[in-house]
């Protein structure tokens, strides 16, 4: 599986936009960029993913790099919320598309506090 | 409600029962996981399971067992378990095994004692 690098934590303040970096330089050409977060006691939860253009939605945007090496996960506003482990992740094209690598592998993602 | 439940949320065993986890989800999705998160580890995935047949044993023990009786519910039999298969067991599900995004469930917080 190609592999994804984050800081282990950052710090942000309540109502500031936040840029969640991710280092992905071995990814193939077919390769999804996926972004979860976990909020404490809880399951993940999808946030966003893309494959070359930028993408928005409710929750937040991704902007990926034009050689697609990296990618940025953007929260406009953050709230308190928002304090999560946020995980940037590869995934291969599923069974449907031709691939056989479709597994979601998480790492340990990036640690955010949210400060009041 | 993520609209994946699992069931019990919280479990303590000792190592000679048998358990059962549950999972349902009525979201219409055809694949189902099971993920294993050991403290201060990253996510594990045991089990994939797409249109109730098994796809994916990530060289788990046989002291879990899962079960995938239809597309919407999905069991982990537990038995003689260890100490260190304490964890938090995670369901997921996706519209299939294809590039969807994955809907979690709470989890369900087991302790071997």
């Amino acid at each position: 599986d190609a592999k994804t690098t984050q800081p282990n934590s950052m710090e942000s303040n309540e109502e500031e936009p936040v840029h969640l970096p991710c280092n992905h330089s071995t990814i193939s050409g077919t390769d999804y960029i996926h972004w979860y977060r976990q909020l404490p006691s809880q399951g993940p939860e999808y946030v966003i993913h893309g494959l070359t253009s930028n993408v928005n939605n409710r929750m937040a945007s991704l902007a990926i790099a034009e050689d697609r090496k990296s990618s940025t996960l953007i929260l406009h506003r953050a709230t308190l919320r928002d304090a999560a482990v946020y995980y940037c992740i590869l995934r291969a094209p599923g069974l449907y598309s031709g691939g056989s690598n479709y597994k979601l592998t998480f790492g340990k993602g990036t640690l955010l506090t949210v400060n009041p | 409600e993520t609209g994946v439940t699992q069931t019990p949320r919280h479990l303590v065993m000792g190592m000679t029962n048998k358990k059962s986890l549950k999972c349902e989800q009525h979201l219409g999705h055809n694949a189902m996981y099971w993920y294993k998160q050991s403290a201060k580890k990253p996510l594990e995935l045991m089990f994939v399971y797409n249109f109730k047949e098994q796809t994916e044993n990530n060289s788990v023990p046989s002291r879990f067992s899962p079960e995938c009786p239809n597309s919407s519910h999905l069991f982990l039999h537990l038995h003689t378990l260890q100490p260190e298969d304490s964890a938090l067991y995670l369901c997921a599900s996706s519209q299939d095994t294809d590039n969807y995004g994955y809907t979690f469930g709470s989890g369900t917080r087991l302790t071997v004692v």
